[in-house]
């Protein structure tokens, strides 16, 4: 069964410092996400992507955030300089429909981000 | 944002019988809602979804019921086995976010005694 591959699986950063979070989506998919959970919260929207421009972002994505789809497969999450309170498990996921909002999403297994 | 609402953090049932995990949410431009399963140290896992013109859906053991006048929605497994145990979030979005948005609850953990 296709399923949503991240890498890595887990990253320690210092403060400050760059961070590239990677996703492969299913390879039909159309439609991309990334969502954070921090430890002992809520799964949280971040940004979905289609066509190759953000559809719709949160205001946690802020200038610090950016997302690419270099090429055909991965769909990567851009953390331009680390905070501690971005310490989290970031989720991809993908859905077929282009209309995205009644097609299932389909998520990661998450890559955890540890900002020091 | 409190606008979809899990208000039991852990339920335990014994093997065989059936788990209800409840929902409640506040936005009444939401109109489809979908729940997940998720592991420790997985992603969530798709279970099954609901669109508001539905108020039951069926997929197997999972049933997910949808009263849109009380804003509530409810996941029953029956009859719930051990490999159930995990933790369960509901979540909804609306058609105005074209962008998909899933608005998370806070998660109920099942746990399903032998």
């Amino acid at each position: 069964e296709p399923e949503v591959t991240q890498t890595p699986s887990h990253q320690v950063t210092q403060m400050g410092q760059e961070v590239i979070l990677r996703c492969v989506p299913i390879s039909n998919h159309l439609y991309f996400y990334w969502y954070r959970q921090i430890l002992g919260q809520k799964v949280e929207f971040l940004v979905s992507f289609y066509n190759n421009e953000i559809s719709e972002k949160s205001e946690i994505f802020d200038d610090q955030f950016s997302v690419e789809r270099p090429d055909g497969s991965n769909f990567t999450l851009k953390i331009r300089s680390t905070k501690l309170e971005d310490s989290a498990m970031y989720f991809c996921a993908s859905s077929l429909d282009p209309q995205g909002h009644t097609d299932t999403q389909y998520f990661g297994p998450g890559t955890r981000l540890t900002v020091l | 944002d409190q606008q979809v609402k899990q208000n039991s953090p852990s339920l335990s049932v014994q093997e065989g019988r059936i788990s209800i995990l409840n929902c409640d949410y506040t936005n009444s431009m939401f109109d489809y809602f979908l729940w997940y399963k998720k592991y420790p140290a997985e992603g969530p896992t798709f279970l099954i979804s609901i669109s508001s013109i539905k108020d039951k859906n069926e997929d197997g053991r999972f049933t997910v019921f949808l009263n849109k006048s009380a804003k509530h929605l409810s996941l029953h497994i029956v009859p719930s086995q051990p490999g159930d145990s995990a933790v369960y979030f509901c979540a909804a979005s609306a058609q105005q976010n074209q962008g998909g948005k899933l608005i998370f609850g806070q998660g109920t953990e099942l746990s399903v005694k032998p």
